[in-house]
């Protein structure tokens, strides 16, 4: 059964960081293309970013809201995958999913975790 | 960007009863759509991917249909564990995948 762990979720002040943590268990994590999705009740379900696979060459896409504020890496010797969060705005304030691309012909969301609450405010 | 736009907001359906939902995308996304459900204080689930192909475990009654601009989801007897919300989401042109805003399945 495949699990995606959020962790480090919290309250921030506006400008400041917070990393995000997705441990990944009961899959090949090496080969999974994974993605961040936030939700928010006045915004609805927004993709924050992408990672892909080493194998596909572990590039990294983001949205244009968090582009060049928010960074996703990953460490396939630990299952995990990060969002490191940077300037964060109150705009961020959102429950944030880690979750699998379910594969290269249908990048649909296949797996998701449990969420993390991330509140920016002062 | 591609933006997805579905319809009703909110409807209210008897269990039993069959409940269609609209997904519409700005421009073309081919087969690439895919619908999820979420029920409250849960992730969402994947129900169909590429317009109409059911993910693992999920009903038979859940079907989906369209391509191009136009989707619809149908669950065609509805019981009591479908009442949440629906969300469509394009993978054809990205980044950025796009979600609708969801519709709300309530018990009429």
């Amino acid at each position: 059964e495949v699990q995606l762990v959020e962790s480090g979720g919290g309250l921030v002040q506006p400008g400041g960081s917070l990393i995000l943590s997705c441990a990944a268990s009961g899959l090949r994590f090496i080969d999974a293309w994974m993605s961040w999705v936030r939700q928010t009740p006045g915004k609805g379900l927004e993709w924050v970013g992408r990672i892909k696979s080493k194998a596909s060459g572990g590039t990294t896409d983001y949205a244009a809201p968090v582009k060049d504020r928010f960074t996703i890496s990953r460490d396939d010797s630990k299952n995990t995958v990060y969002l490191q969060m940077n300037s964060l705005k109150t705009d961020d304030t959102a429950i944030y999913y880690c979750v699998k691309v379910f594969i290269l012909a249908h990048l649909a969301f296949d797996h998701w975790g449990q969420g993390a609450l991330v509140t920016v405010s002062s | 960007e591609i933006v997805m736009t579905q319809s009703p907001d909110t409807l209210s359906v008897s269990p039993g009863e069959r409940a269609t939902l609209s997904c519409r995308a700005s421009q073309s996304v081919s087969s690439y759509l895919a619908w999820y459900q979420q029920k409250p204080g849960q992730a969402p689930r994947l129900l169909i991917y590429g317009a109409s192909t059911r993910a693992t475990g999920i009903p038979a009654r859940f079907s989906g249909s369209g391509s191009g601009t136009e989707f619809t989801l149908t669950i065609s007897s509805l019981q009591s564990e479908d009442f949440a919300v629906y969300y469509c989401q394009q993978y054809n042109n990205w980044p950025p995948y796009t979600f609708g805003q969801g519709t709300k399945l309530e018990i009429k």
